[in-house]
């Protein structure tokens, strides 16, 4: 499975946009990247998911360059309710065995007034 | 929805008992995860299965066993409960070949 590097913590204020890099030099041809968001004393929910180029959903965005070497999810105009821990993962939708999903130590982001 | 309920939000056990942690999920999905959680350390794999009666070792098994007898039904078993096993306990299931896997509230287990 492939290692993501992640920063520890951002801050940001309201209003702003938020922009996570993960790092995943190993990543596989057949991985997908994924993030998910983790608030206090609850489970990660999923965010979004992708491949390659660009991914957009309701909730965020997933930019990934030609390389898959790296990902960025940005989270635009984020408000104090962002304030979670961000995690981003990378493997296979292979089946069986190898569809375990490995967590790094993800980023805790705070969103200041 | 999917739900994924875990047995107890909060446990609290003596050391070297054995401690059963129960999860449930009712979307038929055919993985299930067991996770750890420590300040500083993020979300650890126990164990996994995706199958029934199928199981896979994760990150961090010593201590732990589980059991996948239905579908629907993960259980992790604490052998001889220690101190060092306190800990938030998440489990998460998901259907094959999906991106998301769905979590429950989790149980936070103190041994003392």
């Amino acid at each position: 499975l492939a290692k993501t590097t992640q920063p520890i913590s951002m801050d940001s204020y309201e209003g702003q946009e938020v922009n996570i890099t993960c790092s995943h030099n190993n990543i596989a041809t057949n991985d997908y990247i994924t993030w998910y968001q983790q608030f206090p004393s609850q489970g990660p929910r999923f965010i979004i998911q992708g491949y390659k180029t660009k991914v957009t959903n309701e909730v965020a965005s997933l930019f990934i360059p030609a390389d898959r070497k790296s990902s960025t999810l940005s989270l635009p105009r984020v408000s104090l309710s962002d304030t979670a821990v961000y995690y981003c993962l990378v493997g296979g939708m292979r089946s069986g065995s190898a569809r375990q999903l490995t967590f790094g130590s993800g980023t805790q982001l705070t969103v200041l007034p | 929805d999917v739900k994924v309920t875990q047995s107890s939000r909060y446990l609290v056990k003596r050391t070297g008992e054995k401690v059963f942690l129960e999860c449930v999920q009712d979307m038929d999905h055919e993985n299930m995860f067991w996770y750890r959680q420590d300040p500083g350390l993020g979300l650890r794999l126990i164990y996994f299965s995706y199958d029934v009666k199928m199981k896979e070792k994760g990150d961090i098994p010593e201590g732990y066993s589980v059991s996948r007898e239905k579908k629907e039904r993960f259980s992790l078993i604490l052998e001889s409960a220690s101190t060092n096993q306190t800990s938030m306990y998440l489990c998460a299931s998901s259907l094959e070949g999906a991106p998301e896997a769905f979590f429950g509230q989790g149980t936070r287990l103190t041994v003392v």
